[in-house]
């Protein structure tokens, strides 16, 4: 079974300062994924990576960074934050381009305050 | 309108009837996905129907794709309380593997 492992299930930070949010998966998926999900919004993608080193800006980037040194890590970074980003952000890994089934992680709630 | 959006956003029923929820969705897709979230947990693959497909079962679930009305159905049957859960459809970009859009998501309640 894939296994995907995200660092924190809540954490409280205060305005301005730097955030590491860490995803680990043991499945060798080349594409990783961090979304953000809030009430009545859904899902939107901050940004997918489908290759160590490489990013692509996904919906909403704005505000957010990311870092894939190794295939199985994928950090998602806010590099100031701010209480417009307090959420529950949620990875994801997928195979390569297949678009097909993604393996979620089980969440972070962040609360910026 | 949002690509996959889901109908309704709340569904109560007691256990032992159906579930049917809805998702329509905008553009052409070579695939739709449907995923479920507990409370407060990360998200679940249930199913996946490819665009040449207008039906699929596993288990208790039944997906039905309409590609010329844009729009897809889940059925869950004989519902149980464990089925308590956020339902999401998912669909792909076309080309830009790997991207999905979700819709907001029904809330089905199942009361034992």
């Amino acid at each position: 079974d894939v296994k995907v492992t995200q660092s924190s299930r809540y954490l409280v930070k205060r305005t301005g300062e730097k955030v590491f949010l860490e995803c680990v998966q043991d499945m060798d998926h080349e594409n990783m994924f961090w979304y953000r999900q809030d009430p009545g919004l859904g899902l939107r993608l901050i940004y997918f990576s489908y290759d160590v080193k490489m990013k692509e800006k996904g919906d909403i980037p704005e505000g957010y960074s990311v870092s894939r040194e190794k295939k199985e890590r994928f950090s998602l970074i806010l590099e100031s934050a701010s209480t417009n980003q307090t959420s529950m952000y949620l990875c994801a890994t997928e195979r390569a381009r297949s678009s097909e089934t993604q393996y979620f992680g089980p969440g972070t709630r962040l609360l910026v305050l | 309108s949002q690509q996959g959006e889901e109908d309704p956003q709340a569904l109560s029923i007691q256990e032992g009837e159906n579930a049917t929820m809805n998702c329509s969705y905008k553009t052409s897709i070579n695939n739709l996905q449907w995923y479920r979230q507990n409370s407060g947990r990360g998200l679940v693959h249930l199913i996946l129907i490819r665009s040449n497909e207008r039906e699929k079962h596993s288990g208790r679930l039944r997906v039905t794709l309409d590609t010329s009305k844009k729009s897809s159905s889940l059925l869950i049957t004989a519902s149980r309380a464990a089925d308590t859960a956020s339902y999401f459809c998912a669909t792909d970009r076309g080309t830009s593997y790997g991207k999905l859009t979700f819709g907001q998501g029904t809330i089905l309640t199942v009361h034992p």
